[in-house]
């Protein structure tokens, strides 16, 4: 059963297009987490969050940007979509040292 | 800064073959080691976690893993495998044990499990 839910599961979208890629997570772990992961399957950290109004850039540069307005939500915002934009965002949260729990993954083209 | 070494980037096995995955890390402080599995067109699913105690820490679908602090290594087990375990096998250490508990993945296995 899924407790992080990730919308949409694909998305094929223009170049120049804003998009929101949104992340829900019914555990109540304050901590949350975007990955970007290329085609050769790497996972690179975008952005990740301790809690609500707190927000961090990851390892991997990234032109997105994200929200934490609420414990649940975590979702993740493109203002000018570009093909180079295209790949697999997973969304994940966590609970101190438990391990995390990711969503199933929004794959994004951008064309 | 903490990292993951997976050196095998494809692994091919028989079916009811053993398997070993290797994963290799390197820190300074006490870590936290996870085992993830992904299958095509899926998010990442924990298999197994090192935090402390029992150095053969045993997961999900018959994997198990030892923590080998002196060789700073990691290393996934399974005595015979199925085709449904043909996935993508991520190892990862936490950044500081806990803190801010960002997780450091490694490239990725690929086991490729053959009839």
């Amino acid at each position: 059963e899924a407790d992080i839910y990730q919308t949409p599961r694909y998305l094929v979208i223009g170049t120049g297009k804003k998009i929101t890629l949104e992340c829900s997570q019914t555990m109540g772990h304050d901590k949350m987490y975007w990955y970007q992961q290329d085609p050769g399957m790497e996972l690179h950290l975008i952005h990740y969050s301790y809690g609500v109004n707190s927000t961090e850039k990851g390892d991997l540069s990234s032109e997105s940007t994200v929200s934490r307005i609420r414990t649940e939500h975590f979702p993740l915002t493109l203002e000018s979509a570009r093909p180079s934009h295209t790949s697999q965002y997973l969304c994940a949260s966590s609970d101190r040292a438990y391990g995390y729990t990711f969503g199933s993954g929004t794959r994004l083209t951008v064309v | 800064a903490q990292s993951v070494t997976q050196l095998d980037s494809q692994v091919p096995v028989f079916e009811e073959a053993p398997v070993e995955l290797r994963c290799n890390y390197s820190s300074s402080v006490s870590v936290y080691l996870f085992w993830y599995v992904q299958y095509p067109n899926q998010g990442l699913q924990l298999l197994l976690k090192y935090l402390s105690g029992s150095t053969l820490v045993k997961g999900i679908n018959g994997f198990e893993a030892e923590f080998n602090k002196s060789q700073t290594s990691f290393h996934l087990r399974k005595p015979s495998v199925h085709i449904s375990d043909t996935a993508e096998y991520f190892c990862a250490v936490s950044d500081d044990g806990g803190a801010t508990n960002k997780l450091i993945f490694g490239t990725g296995t690929l086991l490729a499990v053959q009839p």
